[in-house]
């Protein structure tokens, strides 16, 4: 089973529509970050969360928001997409606690604004 | 701020030869250096990292990156290509202070092609 799983895996939208990717993850790992991919550009960093209470905005964060429903959930809305929010996202996970550094990625999600 | 430069968005090479991927970094702190790779239709794995200690890492599936504090680089090498090593590798930083893999910064991908 996997570790960090995300729904849905593949999504067609039309602009305006509002969204939500949602993230889950049995790791136990407090943080959690969402990042979108773009061809040629690879990835940004788009909000990011050390604990629920925790929330911090990344490098593009216009355009999104975020919630820390539990420790083990983080979910992306896309209040009205728009075409330019096609992109491959990901979700993530790290755990400060053990002295680990390295963050473990969600299999992504494909998300299409027509 | 802290960014990283790979040189060369797509690289080819033949089983059986040498792979050599370019990472530069820019950090104004000691830096944490990664290696992520993504296979088709997968999401991102961590092949190795560097944090503190020894400059010469060795990861998975016989991958090694070297640490030159001096030339700002973490290149990534591996002796032998094999044909499933095709997938695009990411090089990235952490960008908080003192280090820490909170606040990653990738570059923009190598895809790496190798031929039979």
């Amino acid at each position: 089973d996997a570790d960090v799983t995300q729904t849905p895996r593949n999504r067609i939208t039309k602009t305006g529509k509002r969204i939500m990717l949602e993230c889950s993850q049995t790791k136990g790992h407090d943080r959690m970050y969402w990042y979108r991919q773009d061809p040629g550009l690879g990835l940004r960093l788009i909000y990011y969360s050390f604990d629920v209470k925790d929330i911090n905005k990344g490098e593009i964060s216009d355009g999104y928001s975020v919630s820390r429903q539990a420790q083990a959930k983080f979910s992306l809305s896309l209040e009205s997409a728009i075409p330019n929010q096609t992109a491959l996202y990901f979700c993530a996970t790290s755990d400060r606690r053990g002295g680990s550094d390295t963050q473990y990625f969600g299999p992504g999600t494909r998300l299409t604004v027509l | 701020a802290q960014s990283v430069t790979q040189l060369g968005s797509h690289v080819s090479v033949s089983e059986g030869a040498l792979v050599l991927l370019r990472c530069n970094y820019s950090s104004s702190v000691p830096p944490y250096l990664f290696w992520y790779v993504q296979y088709p239709n997968q999401g991102l794995q961590l092949l190795l990292k560097y944090t503190t200690g020894a400059t010469l890492v060795k990861g998975i599936n016989g991958f090694e990156a070297e640490f030159k504090k001096s030339e700002t680089s973490f290149h990534l090498t591996k002796p032998s290509a094999h044909m499933s090593d095709a997938a695009e590798y990411f090089c990235a930083v952490s960008s908080m202070p003192g280090g820490g893999s909170e606040k990653l910064v990738f570059g923009k991908g190598t895809k790496l092609t190798v031929n039979p």
